[in-house]
């Protein structure tokens, strides 16, 4: 059973700080990794993806895979109020795997 | 580009009935799979289609199936509905084994009575 594991929060952070969020999996053969975003009642949206050990930036997110640990995270920069939303880790073997998710951390931008 | 739209948005149904739900996947992309996402969890995964065959299924029974046709949209069919079938369905397309990444519909909030 591939599991992903998030903290469901919710984490509180100040306007402008930074936010980190965590996730580790289960399934070593794992190859693709993602972030998304996800809005109540809303559908994920991507926010990173990374396939390989190291650092992804785009803009204000940054993106650390560590597969010896099985670690993902994602770290937001600055952090506004409209980041407040439900952070969702998912992970892929690709071929016919799909994605297994996280059930997802709850971020709140305290302004 | 078009992005994945997915119908109807919303749905109600009663328990024991069977229900259609649809998909388009984006330009460039030949791989949709589904997703079930009840509230407050992470979306689970139902299977997915490649080349108008499921390749791939998470833990799900045979009553909830699918198709894919040559323009690479989609359907998940659920029959006998059950109380527990009320969730968010969401689909996603992608290119093989999720290469382009996979992008998300908007939903279909399906809600069993």
């Amino acid at each position: 059973q591939k599991e992903v594991e998030q903290n469901s929060g919710p984490l509180s952070v100040p306007e402008g700080a930074i936010a980190s969020l965590n996730c580790t999996y289960s399934d070593r053969g794992s190859q693709s990794f993602f972030w998304y975003r996800q809005y109540s009642g809303k559908s994920p949206e991507l926010i990173m993806s990374i396939y390989s050990n190291g650092d992804k930036e785009d803009g204000r997110f940054t993106a650390q895979l560590n597969k010896a640990s099985q670690y993902v995270s994602l770290l937001i920069r600055d952090s506004q109020p409209s980041d407040s939303a439900t952070y969702l880790c998912a992970v892929s073997g690709g071929g016919a795997d799909g994605l297994t998710f996280g059930k997802g951390t709850h971020l709140i931008i305290q302004p | 580009e078009t992005g994945v739209t997915q119908s109807p948005t919303h749905l109600i149904k009663t328990r024991g009935q069977q229900v259609t739900l649809r998909c388009s996947s984006q330009s460039g992309h030949n791989t949709v799979s589904w997703y079930q996402q009840a509230l407050g969890q992470g979306p689970q995964f139902i299977f997915q289609y490649y080349r108008e065959e499921e390749n791939g299924r998470g833990n799900f029974p045979p009553r909830f199936s699918g198709l894919q046709f040559p323009n690479y949209s989609s359907e998940l069919n659920v029959n006998a509905l059950e109380l527990d079938d009320s969730a968010l369905y969401l689909c996603a397309s992608s290119g093989w084994g999720g290469s382009y990444g996979y992008t998300f519909g908007s939903g279909t909030r399906l809600t069993v009575v």
